[in-house]
């Protein structure tokens, strides 16, 4: 997986409660992106980060907020979980940004709104 | 609306058979495009890149990219069991550092390779 964790990969957690997920990488790559996947709407862009403390929305990004205070570190903050995102999310890095960029794949984190 | 589109199979072919997945895509600008392989519950891993015109070949994984048609494809030769998994076409959008992120992924074709 490229040098990147996830953590929790699972996570159970009610309607209302605040959950943060976190992506560590060792690549030392400029950029990070958190994605959900979902049957039926394939990969989808949520947050990412095209540096420390710089970050921009992605296709889906209501509900959801970023942080990342160090290269390495790239943190998903649902502030109120809801049943609709319980998802699998999933961090990806690259190391550049132009026409060849290359996405590579954290494990992944299950996660259940009840 | 940029869009990549895939059929979402499944896909079965019996070992040893040629696999034939295909993507089309709505954006003339895109210049990069990918294969990823995803095993159920597993993360996608990528496979194929290709950036320009004809074939590609590495292995037993052949990426063919048409841009006048925005069509790209992935043929599998001798098939194996252990190919079955969701294969996902993505498309680099072409919008370097624009707000919506760079790649556009398809939802994916289901390969079943039957031994």
């Amino acid at each position: 997986d490229a040098g990147i964790t996830q953590s929790p990969r699972h996570k159970v957690t009610e309607t209302g409660t605040p959950v943060t997920l976190r992506c560590h990488q060792t690549e030392n790559h400029r950029y990070m992106y958190w994605y959900r996947q979902d049957p039926g709407h394939g990969l989808r862009l949520i947050h990412y980060s095209y540096g420390v403390k710089d970050t921009d929305k992605g296709e889906v990004s209501d509900g959801y907020s970023v942080s990342r205070s160090k290269t390495e570190d790239f943190l998903l903050t649902l502030e109120s979980a809801t049943s609709s995102q319980t998802s699998v999310y999933f961090c990806a890095i690259s190391d550049n940004l132009g026409a060849q960029e290359t996405q590579y794949f954290g494990p992944g984190t299950r996660l259940l709104v009840l | 609306q940029k869009e990549v589109e895939q059929n979402s199979g499944p896909l079965s072919v019996p070992e040893g058979a040629i696999a034939s997945l295909n993507c089309t895509y709505s954006d003339r600008v895109s210049q990069s495009f990918f294969w990823y392989r995803q095993y159920s519950g597993k993360s996608p891993e990528l496979i194929m890149s290709i950036y320009s015109n004809g074939d590609k070949e590495d292995g037993r994984f052949t990426a063919q990219l048409n841009k006048a048609s925005q069509y790209v494809s992935l043929l599998i030769r001798d098939s194996q069991p252990s190919d079955s998994a969701t294969y996902l076409c993505a498309v680099n959008r072409g919008n370097y550092g624009g707000s919506q992120g760079n790649l556009i992924f398809g939802k994916g074709t289901k390969l079943s390779v039957k031994p």
